[in-house]
């Protein structure tokens, strides 16, 4: 069973700075996605970004960027120009690309607090 | 079509009773997931449907718990003889198939149940 772990449960960053959350995953299949979803606080879950685990370019959304290293099964996201906005409670999640096995497994999150 | 819809977002009932929850997915949308989550938490996958044949289980969805999608449009989840430690967050969420080029999953806000 694949398993998706977050070990830093709360993060902080100033406004307009820069601030990098870990996730690392473990599976033992080869073709995946990952994805970062944003839950802000008693609202809906909201994709930020994905990752197609056959692609090596790492993706990027505007000021969202990943560090995607496939060997080391670790999936990094960078939020640059740290906005209020993006305070929230961030899931980084895995899915299989098996035609039957697509449901997420979620990491237990991450919250993340800009200060002005 | 403004994306997927829950009823009721909150419910309070007393330990014993039943209660059923209702998610209305993207219309085009053939995959339907529940999942649970508690404060702090990941979401815990429950089961999902593709168009109205339920494909999986999750171990977590006891014999208490039953899911439905009638038709392949809206699903209903239902929890009978509730628990104190039923109370959580049961998330809905829809996507398009594998073959139709579907990958990311779209959640709505959820039911919050408090079981007392």
């Amino acid at each position: 069973a694949q398993t998706v772990t977050q070990s830093q449960p709360e993060m902080s960053v100033q406004e307009a700075e820069t601030v990098t959350l870990s996730c690392t995953y473990d599976t033992s299949e080869s073709d995946y996605y990952l994805f970062w979803y944003k839950q802000p606080p008693s609202r809906q879950m909201i994709l930020v970004i994905r990752q197609e685990a056959y692609k090596q370019q790492n993706a990027t959304e505007n000021r969202f960027s990943v560090n995607f290293q496939k060997a080391a099964k670790s999936f990094s996201l960078k939020i640059s120009d740290s906005q209020l906005g993006d305070a929230a409670m961030y899931f980084c999640a895995y899915r299989s690309a098996q035609e039957y096995g697509n449901k997420l497994v979620f990491g237990a999150g991450t919250i993340l607090r800009v200060k002005s | 079509d403004t994306g997927v819809s829950q009823n009721p977002r909150h419910k309070i009932t007393k330990r014993g009773q039943n209660v059923t929850f209702r998610c209305d997915p993207i219309s085009e949308h053939n995959r339907l997931y529940w999942y649970r989550q508690t404060l702090g938490q990941g979401p815990e996958f429950l089961t999902y449907f593709q168009n109205e044949a339920q494909l999986e289980k999750s171990r977590l969805l006891s014999d208490r718990f039953s899911a439905e999608r009638p038709k392949g449009s809206f699903s209903t989840l239902e929890i009978q003889r509730t628990e104190q430690g039923d109370s959580a967050m049961y998330l809905c969420a829809s996507s398009l198939g594998f073959n139709r080029g579907g990958t990311e999953a779209f959640f709505g806000q959820g039911t919050r149940l408090t079981v007392v």
